[in-house]
C-alpha cells in the first residue's frame, strides 16, 4: 500500500515568516500535486511535478521533487495572511493505480496577520 | 484548467431521505469521477471511483448499497446518499480526469441530516 506522510499537520506563523511543507513515502510516483483548499470548498491544484529534481516556481511558492521521485516540499517565502489554508499533497502511483491519487494528511496553515 | 461542478453546494435532509449530489465535467469529458468525504481539517478519504459505463469500485469500509454511485455519461456522475443518518453529515467532494496527470475538484456539497 503507498502512503504519502504529510508535515506538519498544522503550521501557526506570522505574516513575513517563511515555512515548509514536506510530503515523504517510501513509494515512487510518476507524478505529485500539491492543491490548497479554503473552508467550504474544494481543493484547487496549484501544481504539478513529474520529473525527479524538478522545481517548479508559482511566486513565493516554490514546489521541489525529489530526485527518487519519492518525496516532495512546498516552500513559501514571505507568508501572508492570504496563504490560509489547507494545503494538500497527492500522488499518484505508476501504471495499473487506475489514476487514484494517494493523499498526504494536510497541512492546516494559519498566517496571522 | 478544466472545470468541474457539483450541485448541490450545500443540502439539509431529514433522517431516513435520500439526497442526491451530482458531479459535472464541463470543458471536458470525464472518463474516471473520484469521490470522496472530508472531516473538518482532515485530508480527503476516497470513498470510491467511477468508470463511465461501468459500475464503481468502492474503497473498503464504505457501503455501496449507501452510497449509491451512477456514471452514466462521460461528463455526469452522481452519488446518492440513501436512508442518510446524522453521521453521513459532512463535505462530500467530486473530481474528474480523463488521463490527465491532473484530477479537477468540484466545489464540494456540505450535507447536513437533522
Amino acid at each position: 500500500t503507498q502512503l504519502l506522510e504529510q508535515s506538519p499537520q498544522f503550521l501557526s506563523i506570522q505574516e513575513g515568516e517563511n515555512l515548509t511543507v514536506y510530503c515523504n513515502s517510501s513509494s515512487v510516483f510518476s507524478s505529485l500535486q500539491w492543491y490548497r483548499q479554503e473552508p467550504g470548498e474544494g481543493p484547487v491544484l496549484l501544481v504539478t511535478v513529474v520529473t525527479g529534481g524538478e522545481v517548479k516556481k508559482l511566486k513565493r511558492l516554490t514546489f521541489q521533487f525529489g530526485d527518487a521521485r519519492k518525496d516532495s516540499s512546498l516552500h513559501i517565502t514571505a507568508a501572508q495572511p492570504g496563504d490560509t489554508g489547507l494545503y494538500l499533497c497527492a500522488g499518484r502511483g505508476g501504471a495499473g493505480n487506475n489514476r487514484k491519487l494517494i493523499w498526504g494528511l494536510g497541512t492546516s496553515l494559519a498566517v496571522n496577520p | 484548467g478544466a472545470v468541474v461542478s457539483q450541485h448541490p453546494s450545500w443540502v439539509i435532509c431529514k433522517s431516513g431521505t435520500s439526497v442526491k449530489i451530482e458531479c459535472r465535467s464541463l470543458d471536458f469529458q470525464a472518463t474516471t469521477m473520484f469521490w470522496y468525504r472530508q472531516f473538518p481539517k482532515q485530508s480527503l478519504m476516497l470513498m470510491a471511483t467511477s468508470n463511465e459505463g461501468s459500475k464503481a469500485t468502492y474503497e473498503q469500509g464504505v457501503e455501496k448499497d449507501k452510497f449509491l454511485i451512477n456514471h452514466a455519461s462521460l461528463t455526469l456522475s452522481t452519488l446518492t446518499v440513501t436512508s442518510a443518518h446524522p453521521e453521513d453529515s459532512s463535505f462530500y467532494i467530486c473530481s474528474a480526469s480523463q488521463g490527465f496527470t491532473e484530477a479537477f475538484f468540484g466545489q464540494g456539497t456540505r450535507l447536513t441530516v437533522v
